[in-house]
């Protein structure tokens, strides 16, 4: 079945400093990648999407690339703050016959302080 | 325009107890995806309606049932609730079952 693995949390960085939480997953097919924020009190934010191989999503100075090859997902920013503290979720949705729903890791909390 | 809403924000319930929580989605949109939140966890896939029809259903009990309404709201409904029933419950709409899926700020439930 399918199934996506992140980086333990907590993750605690100071302002400004380089974000990377590593993904990986166990699909079949050709499935599309997601990575979802939720800030405290909160539902699921759409952050960034990858369709196919390659591609790269971006959105508010996160990036995250499509890799096929080592079947990864991992999100990446240049410089974080702290409205940036939040949980972090990847994400995957199967190409095939049940493409309906999302398939989540358990997330990574990050904490950025001043 | 309005995102998904869901109703009520929170709620507490007794074990043994039945639970309603209602789902609006985006106007247009016909699709709407129940997840299952633990605390510490990743949501957890628990329905999909489309068009009125369930089109897939997770890994839950049969304690767990849903339905979609002409409007396209819904609701998920569960009995005899467990102590680990407790969790944040998720809405998402999207406008085709297989589309984005745009999430509503959750119905948190505690069962005590």
């Amino acid at each position: 079945g399918n199934s996506v693995t992140q980086m333990e949390g907590p993750v605690t960085l100071s302002e400004e400093a380089f974000l990377t939480i590593n993904c990986t997953y166990t699909a079949t097919g050709y499935p599309s990648l997601f990575w979802y924020v939720q800030y405290p009190g909160e539902g699921l934010q759409l952050l960034l999407k990858a369709t196919k191989a390659d591609d790269k999503g971006s959105n508010k100075g996160f990036e995250a690339t499509y890799r096929k090859e080592t079947t990864s997902f991992h999100l990446e920013k240049g410089s974080v703050q702290v409205s940036d503290s939040a949980v972090y979720f990847c994400a995957l949705k199967n190409s095939g016959g049940s493409n309906y729903k999302l398939t989540f890791g358990k997330g990574t909390l990050l904490t950025v302080n001043p | 325009d309005a995102g998904v809403t869901q109703s009520p924000t929170h709620l507490i319930k007794t074990r043994g107890q039945q639970v309603t929580l209602r789902c609006s989605p985006i106007s247009g949109h016909k699709s709407v995806s129940w997840y299952q939140q633990v605390l510490g966890q990743g949501p957890q896939f628990i329905f999909q309606y489309y068009e009125k029809e369930e089109r897939g259903r997770g890994n839950f009990p049969d304690r767990f049932s849903a339905r979609q309404f002409p409007n396209y709201s819904s609701e998920l409904n569960v009995n005899a609730l467990l102590l680990g029933d407790s969790a944040l419950y998720l809405c998402a709409s999207s406008s085709e079952g297989r589309g984005e899926q745009y999430f509503g700020p959750g119905t948190r439930l505690t069962v005590t």
